[in-house]
């Protein structure tokens, strides 16, 4: 069974760059995406971001300005960098597995995410 | 502010059922497919249902969904103080190009 865990400070200061990583375990990084999702407290979830094995990225529209991804497969681990964080940026982010069916006509219409990590909340205060 | 409704809470007794729905547009729902996540009190959200109404495995038969048009329901029968925590919808959006959540349903067993 695939397990992510992520690691970060914390406590980030407004106008500072968060930065995240997720360590994946029982499994290697290939053959799937790997993402970001955050959730304000008491608030939804919202898709930051993947990247895949070969470091190609997608990120969410609202956030893509701000966002970075890089993945390290020697390592078996996937980072997240947000910069110009603001106390909007306040939340739990979790790392997760992205799986989808194969679509040959276009983009995957069945996505879903399978293996979460614990998730980390990262307040932004000065 | 999410794409996709969901009603905020619903509540049931012990052993009956309840349903969630997760309405949106034909840029989400209506081209795409749905998942169902499942978050317990302080947990990390954990996928239950995905391709409209696949479940997971290990996940319980009281669990199925569906989808019509624009609209996509999870069922939960049976209900157990278990079950009480916060779902969550989620799919593409072809417009936004990118993986949309629901607002979110608490489930409350009374």
């Amino acid at each position: 069974q695939v397990q992510l865990q992520e690691s970060g400070p914390g406590l980030v200061k407004p106008s500072e760059t968060l930065s995240l990583s997720c360590t994946v375990s029982g499994g290697s990084l290939r053959s799937y995406s790997w993402s970001w999702i955050r959730q304000p407290p008491g608030k939804g979830l919202e898709l930051i971001g993947y990247i895949d094995d070969s470091g190609s990225t997608n990120y969410s529209p609202s956030l893509k300005s701000r966002v970075t991804m890089s993945v390290d497969t020697s390592k078996n681990q996937f980072s997240l960098k947000l910069a110009s964080v603001t106390a909007a940026d306040t939340a739990v982010y979790y790392c997760a597995r992205r799986d989808y069916l194969f679509d040959s006509s276009g983009p995957p219409r069945s996505v879903w995410f399978d293996q979460w990590g614990q998730g980390t909340l990262l307040t932004v205060s000065s | 502010q999410s794409v996709l409704t969901q009603p905020t809470s619903v509540s049931a007794a012990p052993g009956q059922m309840v349903t969630i729905s997760c309405s949106g547009s034909s840029s989400n729902i209506g081209s795409n497919f749905v998942s169902w996540y499942q978050q317990l009190p302080g947990t990390a959200p954990k996928l239950l249902i995905n391709d409209n109404n696949r479940r997971l495995s290990g996940i319980p038969d009281r669990f199925s969904a569906s989808k019509s048009g624009t609209s996509a329901t999870l069922g939960i029968s049976g209900l157990q103080t278990g079950d009480e925590a916060d779902y969550f919808c989620g799919t593409q959006d072809s417009s936004l190009s990118s993986y949309v959540f629901g607002t979110g349903t608490k489930v409350t067993v009374l």
